[in-house]
């Protein structure tokens, strides 16, 4: 079982819908979360920190559920340019390891 | 400011030779990652510095790879004897601060934009 979980996809929504993406990690260690993002063939860039409390970026919530070890990521209102795969990090208390998820694939519509 | 950069960005190479790949991190970044990323999978943590220090390297394959950093900035990760599997893109990162185990750091790694390398 990989120690970090996520849907493949892809997940196809037309512009302006609401989608959500799930992470599963398996290491009740993990201490700190993120979610990246990845343009096809381009280095991927960090989207937003996932904190305890949950936290707001314009169009983008994350959430983290320490007791069921899940977090998620939704996209309100989605654009264009939203289209790309999401990565899903953890990191583990005690090592350096950067834990990333095989990623989420997202197609936005016209 | 300028970015990290990685060189080469495309390496072709003959199974059995050995190759070098070079990161150049942001001026002053603290900690410095290599991960390796398969086709259609997300990166998988090779190793990390702190400065000099390589702190972890329990991402390594075999032992026919090797990183360094002697002056704490520019790092090399190098490969031996290259296998057809080594085929993947070798991606670096790097962070302004130290990266803490055990604590809830929200730094952000910062990734060049990889080296493409393909054994034949």
């Amino acid at each position: 079982r990989k120690e970090v979980e996520q849907d493949p996809g892809p997940f196809n929504v037309p512009e302006g819908a609401t989608v959500a993406f799930n992470c599963t990690y398996s290491n009740s260690a993990s201490q700190s979360f993120f979610w990246y993002r990845q343009d096809c063939r381009k280095e991927p860039k960090l989207l937003m920190s996932v904190y305890s409390s949950g936290n707001e970026d314009g169009r983008f919530t994350a959430q983290l559920n320490r007791a069921s070890q899940y977090i998620s990521l939704l996209i309100r209102d989605s654009k264009l340019s939203d289209s790309a795969t999401y990565l899903c990090v953890a990191t583990v208390t005690g090592g350096f390891k950067t834990i990333f998820g095989a990623g989420t694939r997202l197609f936005v519509k016209a | 400011g300028a970015g990290v950069s990685q060189s080469p960005r495309y390496k072709v190479a003959k199974r059995g030779q050995d190759v070098a790949l070079r990161c150049d991190p942001i001026s002053g970044h603290v900690s410095l990652f290599w991960y390796q990323q398969a086709l259609g999978q997300g990166p998988e943590f090779l190793t990390y510095f702190q400065n000099e220090a390589q702190l972890d390297k329990s991402g390594l394959p075999s032992d026919r790879f090797f990183a360094e950093r002697p002056e704490g900035s520019v790092s090399t990760l190098k490969i031996q004897r290259t296998q057809q599997e080594d085929s993947a893109v070798y991606l670096c990162a790097s962070s302004k601060r130290r990266w803490l185990a055990g604590k809830e750091s929200t730094d952000t790694q910062y990734f060049g934009p990889g080296t493409r390398l393909t054994v034949l």
